[in-house]
C-alpha cells in the first residue's frame, strides 16, 4: 500500500536561513506527489505537485521540492524563510488504486526563530 | 473564483447526536473529497463523490456518509456521534474526472471543526 512518511514531527530554523522538510514514500509506479502547507486553523493550500518530468519542481512562496526515485524522496526546500512561513507542512502522494484519494504523511511543523 | 465552501466552522455536538456538514466545491468541480483530520491519526481519507456517486471510500465505520447533489455540493453525516469524533474536517474539489495526463489539484476547503462532547 501506498505511504508517506515524515521524519521530523517538528523543525525550528532561524528567520533566513534555508530550510529541508524530509519526505519518503512508498509507492510501486510513478506517484503524483504533493506537498501541502496548513496555517493554524486554515484548511491546506497547495504548495508544488510532481507528476513527471523535471525532477526539480518548483511550487508558490518561493518552495521547491525534488524528487529522487532512488531514494524515494521528495525533499522540501526554501533558501531562506520568512516568519510567515511558520506552518504545518504535508508531503502526500495519490493513491494509485483510485486516482481520487490523497495519502498525507504525518505532517512536519515548522517554527521559525527570531 | 470562489473557493471551496465548508459550513458551519465550528460545530458542538453531543455524543449520541448526528450531524451534517456542508461543503460547496469550486465551480465547476465534480469531484469532491471529504479528510478527517486529528492530532492522534493525522489527515485520513473518508470518502470522495463525483457525479453524485461514491467513488472511493476510506477505512471508516458506517456512521459516516455523505452524499453529492447534482449541482456538486457534498454533504457529510456522522449519526451516533463518539467522543472520538471530534476533529477538523475537511472538503477538497478537483476538476478531475479519473486519470489524466494532467495532475489534478485538489482545493481545500478552511474545514469544519466538530467538537463531540
Amino acid at each position: 500500500a501506498q505511504s508517506v512518511t515524515q521524519p521530523d514531527i517538528h523543525i525550528t530554523v532561524s528567520e533566513g536561513a534555508s530550510l529541508e522538510l524530509r519526505c519518503n514514500y512508498s509507492y510501486g509506479a510513478t506517484p503524483y506527489l504533493f506537498w501541502y502547507v496548513q496555517s493554524p486553523g486554515q484548511g491546506l493550500q497547495l504548495l508544488l505537485k510532481y507528476f513527471s518530468g523535471d525532477t526539480l519542481v518548483q511550487g508558490i512562496k518561493g518552495f521547491e521540492a525534488e524528487f529522487k526515485r532512488s531514494q524515494s524522496s521528495f525533499n522540501l526546500r526554501k533558501p531562506s524563510v520568512h516568519w510567515s512561513d511558520a506552518a504545518e507542512y504535508f508531503c502526500a502522494v495519490e493513491d494509485g488504486s483510485s486516482a481520487s484519494k490523497i495519502i498525507f504523511g504525518s505532517g512536519t511543523r515548522l517554527s521559525i526563530r527570531p | 473564483k470562489a473557493g471551496v465552501t465548508q459550513t458551519p466552522r465550528y460545530l458542538i455536538k453531543t455524543r449520541g447526536q448526528q450531524v451534517t456538514l456542508s461543503c460547496s466545491p469550486i465551480s465547476g468541480h465534480r469531484s469532491v473529497s471529504w479528510y478527517q483530520q486529528t492530532p492522534g491519526q493525522g489527515l485520513q481519507f473518508l470518502f470522495e463523490y463525483f457525479s453524485e456517486t461514491q467513488r472511493n471510500k476510506g477505512n471508516f465505520p458506517g456512521r459516516f456518509s455523505g452524499r453529492q447533489f447534482s449541482n456538486s455540493r457534498s454533504e457529510m453525516n456522522v449519526s451516533t456521534l463518539e467522543l472520538g469524533d471530534s476533529a477538523l474536517y475537511l472538503c477538497a474539489s478537483s476538476p478531475k474526472e479519473g486519470w489524466s495526463l494532467v495532475v489534478p489539484e485538489a482545493f481545500f476547503g478552511q474545514g469544519t471543526r466538530l467538537t463531540v462532547v
